[in-house]
């Protein structure tokens, strides 16, 4: 079964300093691949998504991600953080071959210190 | 326009009690899921309809869980005689394509006692 794993379930950063959110998979064929955020009582709000294009993707709220095949990797990053990037953020898959529902990883909370 | 609506946002259901939890769509979205997410966690996997059809339940923990779309919009999510565990958020998503993702909604944060 497909699995998807975020490594660190909380960072702390500083306002202005870089984020970086790690998250991998587990299947030998790269999969949709999707970040989300969640902000405290709300809902999920799509970051951004690889799908098999650019390898590099730009999303929302200034966020980008690298997919790299040969890490099982799709990492999330954020060149300068602001106090409204505190949240909770989810790296999710859905397997190409079949199948719609998303596989969520365990979460990273982000804190950003003034 | 219009996104994913969820009611009630809040539910406190006395163990035992039924609870009936509601999900419009964005219209024209033919897949619905259903997520259950406790606290500190990722969303898990309900079930999925496409249009009417229920094509995967494999997520719903009991038989105390039944889901129906009986007319390819609006969900409901039922939950017969809660029990404690029951306890998460509730979260409906909607999608056009499974690569765009999905669109969620803000959930129903359930609470038995």
């Amino acid at each position: 079964a497909q699995s998807v794993t975020q490594l660190g379930s909380h960072v702390s950063v500083s306002e202005g300093a870089l984020v970086l959110l790690r998250c991998n998979y587990s299947s030998s064929v790269p999969p949709y691949l999707f970040w989300y955020v969640q902000y405290p009582n709300q809902g999920l709000q799509l970051l951004l998504k690889y799908t098999s294009a650019a390898t590099l993707v730009k999303g929302i709220n200034g966020f980008e991600a690298e997919f790299k095949k040969s890490e099982t990797s799709f990492h999330l990053t954020k060149p300068s953080a602001h106090m409204s990037d505190a949240a909770e953020y989810f790296c999710a898959v859905i397997p190409k071959a079949a199948g719609n529902k998303l596989t969520f990883g365990g979460g990273t909370r982000v804190l950003v210190k003034p | 326009g219009a996104g994913v609506s969820q009611s009630p946002r809040y539910k406190v259901a006395k163990r035992g009690q039924d609870v009936a939890l509601r999900c419009d769509p964005i219209s024209g979205h033919v897949s619905l899921f259903w997520y259950q997410q406790a606290l500190g966690q990722g969303p898990e996997f309900l079930t999925y309809f496409q249009n009417e059809a229920q094509l995967d339940k494999s997520g719903l923990p009991s038989d105390r869980f039944f889901a129906e779309r009986p007319e390819g919009s609006v969900s409901t999510l039922k939950i017969q005689r809660t029990q404690q565990e029951d306890s998460a958020v509730y979260l409906c998503a909607s999608s056009l394509a499974r690569d765009r993702g999905s669109d969620f909604g803000p959930g129903t944060r359930l609470l038995v006692l």
